[in-house]
C-alpha cells in the first residue's frame, strides 16, 4: 500500500508564474489536508477537502491560492502569480476519517518544495 | 486560541540521555494530541498520540505525559540514540477534526 504521494518533489517558478502541486492520498483515504511549512517553522494548516468538496479553507490565503479534490485523480493545490513569499514546503496529508475519530491518523506525504525566483 | 507553544527550539543530548520536549495549548476544545517526527527532506511521521482521558501513554522508548489542568503535554525519549536526531513537532486538534495545529518544532541532536 503506497503512502501519500506528492509531485513534483521540487518546483522552481519565477515570480508571476503558476504553481500546481499534486497529492495522491493513500488508498482508501477520502480526506485530504494541505499544510505549508516555512523554513525553521511548524506546519500551518491551509485547507481540508473531501472528494469534490472543500470542507474547511480557513487557512488559505484569500487570493491566488485554490485547491480541489476531484472525483477522479489527485488533489491539486494551485498558486497563481507566485511571489517570493510563497517559497515553502507544501505538505499533503490524508486520513480515512476526520482525525477526531478513534484510531485515526493523518499520514503525510514527502512534500513539495517550492522555490520562487 | 488556536496556538500551540513548543519548547525548547533545539536540544542536544548525549546518547542514552532522556530529552524532554514540552508543549502548551490554550484551546480547551482540543482533544487529540499527536507528536510527529520529521527528518530533513521528509514529511512528518506520527510517533505517538494521546487523548485527554489519560495522563500518560508509552510506546516503546517514547512517552507522552499529559496535564489537562495545566494544558500542557510533553514527549520523553528514553535511551535516546543518534538515529533519533530529527525535528519533533507537537500538535493538537479539536473534535471538529478539520486540522492539526502544530507547535514550532524542536530540533533534537543526539550525540554518540
Amino acid at each position: 500500500n503506497a503512502g501519500v504521494m506528492q509531485n513534483p518533489r521540487h518546483l522552481v517558478r519565477r515570480r508571476g508564474q503558476e504553481a500546481r502541486l499534486r497529492c495522491s492520498p493513500m488508498k482508501g483515504h477520502s480526506h485530504v489536508y494541505w499544510y505549508r511549512q516555512l523554513p525553521e517553522e511548524g506546519l500551518k494548516f491551509m485547507v481540508y477537502l473531501q472528494k469534490e468538496n472543500i470542507i474547511d479553507e480557513s487557512g488559505m490565503p484569500k487570493e491566488r491560492f485554490s485547491a480541489e479534490f476531484p472525483k477522479e485523480g489527485p488533489s491539486i493545490l494551485r498558486i497563481q502569480q507566485v511571489v517570493r513569499g510563497d517559497s515553502a514546503a507544501y505538505f499533503c496529508a490524508s486520513s480515512t476519517l476526520p482525525i477526531s475519530g478513534p484510531n485515526n491518523e493523518q499520514f503525510f506525504g514527502p512534500g513539495t518544495r517550492l522555490t520562487v525566483l | 486560541q488556536q496556538q500551540v507553544k513548543q519548547s525548547p527550539q533545539s536540544l542536544i543530548v548525549q546518547k542514552g540521555g532522556i530529552p524532554i520536549i514540552n508543549c502548551a495549548y490554550e484551546n480547551t476544545a482540543f482533544d487529540y494530541f499527536p507528536w510527529y517526527q520529521q527528518f530533513p527532506g521528509k514529511g512528518p511521521a506520527l510517533l505517538i498520540a494521546i487523548r485527554p482521558d489519560v495522563s500518560e501513554k508509552k510506546e516503546g522508548r517514547f512517552t507522552i505525559s499529559f496535564n489537562k489542568s495545566a494544558k500542557q503535554f510533553s514527549l520523553h525519549i528514553m535511551d535516546s540514540q543518534p538515529g533519533d536526531s530529527a525535528t519533533y513537532f507537537c500538535a493538537a486538534s479539536n473534535n471538529a477534526g478539520n486540522m492539526l495545529t502544530f507547535g514550532g518544532g524542536t530540533r533534537l541532536m543526539v550525540k554518540p
